[in-house]
């Protein structure tokens, strides 16, 4: 099955700086990959997505890359501000997204004053 | 729309009992999702269904596990007997079609088995 590695596991950035989290992925034919943030005590939520035939997805502060050949993806948050602490996950999945995702172990973003 | 809803918020119960866990979905979504949290496995899937049928249940640690969906808008996670290691926030999430669909969470089930 599919399997999800994510670097780092704790990142600490001063605020107004970039953030990077990446990951990779084993099956090759995985085709879905969202981010879900996750604030302390709440539940998962998507912050951007991006399918396998695309390179790269924008929206505002925040980018996903994708590099299909390598099998690695990554999260880009710019301008980083208080309240984008908290722990992203990576995902992946064969199916679109409709035969589950598998997780990343997560990273807990500090945006630091 | 109230979202995905989950119940109890929290459950504490003793080695032994059974447990079962309550989740609501988006109305209108066809596929629902069970996951498992902890802080030394991450997120898992434990089962999913499209069309209230289970479709993979192949993350469904052991035979303890079982779940079921009678209609569109109820499913239940049963654990019985419980054990200490099946302490874990358990999330519900619901999509509304199948692939690229994003998956809307449930607050999520803390269950502590002491």
């Amino acid at each position: 099955g599919e399997n999800v590695e994510q670097h780092p596991s704790t990142l600490s950035v001063q605020e107004g700086d970039s953030a990077v989290i990446k990951c990779t992925y084993s099956d090759s034919a995985s085709n879905y990959f969202p981010w879900y943030k996750q604030e302390l005590g709440k539940r998962p939520q998507l912050i951007i997505d991006i399918r396998s035939n695309v390179g790269e997805k924008k929206d505002q502060r925040i980018a996903v890359t994708l590099n299909k050949t390598a099998k690695h993806f990554s999260l880009h948050i710019t301008e980083t501000q208080p309240e984008d602490s908290a722990v992203y996950f990576c995902a992946g999945s064969v199916g679109g997204g409709a035969d589950g995702l598998t997780f990343g172990k997560g990273t807990h973003l500090i945006i630091q004053p | 729309d109230a979202g995905v809803i989950q119940s109890p918020r929290h459950e504490v119960t003793e080695m032994g009992q059974e447990v079962t866990l309550r989740c609501k979905p988006i109305s209108g979504h066809d596929y629902l999702f069970w996951y498992r949290q902890t802080m030394m496995r991450g997120l898992e899937l434990l089962i999913y269904f499209n069309n209230n049928v289970p479709i993979d249940d192949s993350g469904m640690p052991e035979d303890r596990f079982s779940a079921k969906m009678p209609n569109a808008s109820f499913s239940t996670l049963k654990i019985q007997p419980s054990e200490p290691r099946d302490s874990a926030v358990y999330f519900c999430a619901s999509s509304q079609g199948g692939q690229y669909y994003e998956q809307y969470f449930g607050p999520g089930t803390r269950l502590t088995v002491t």
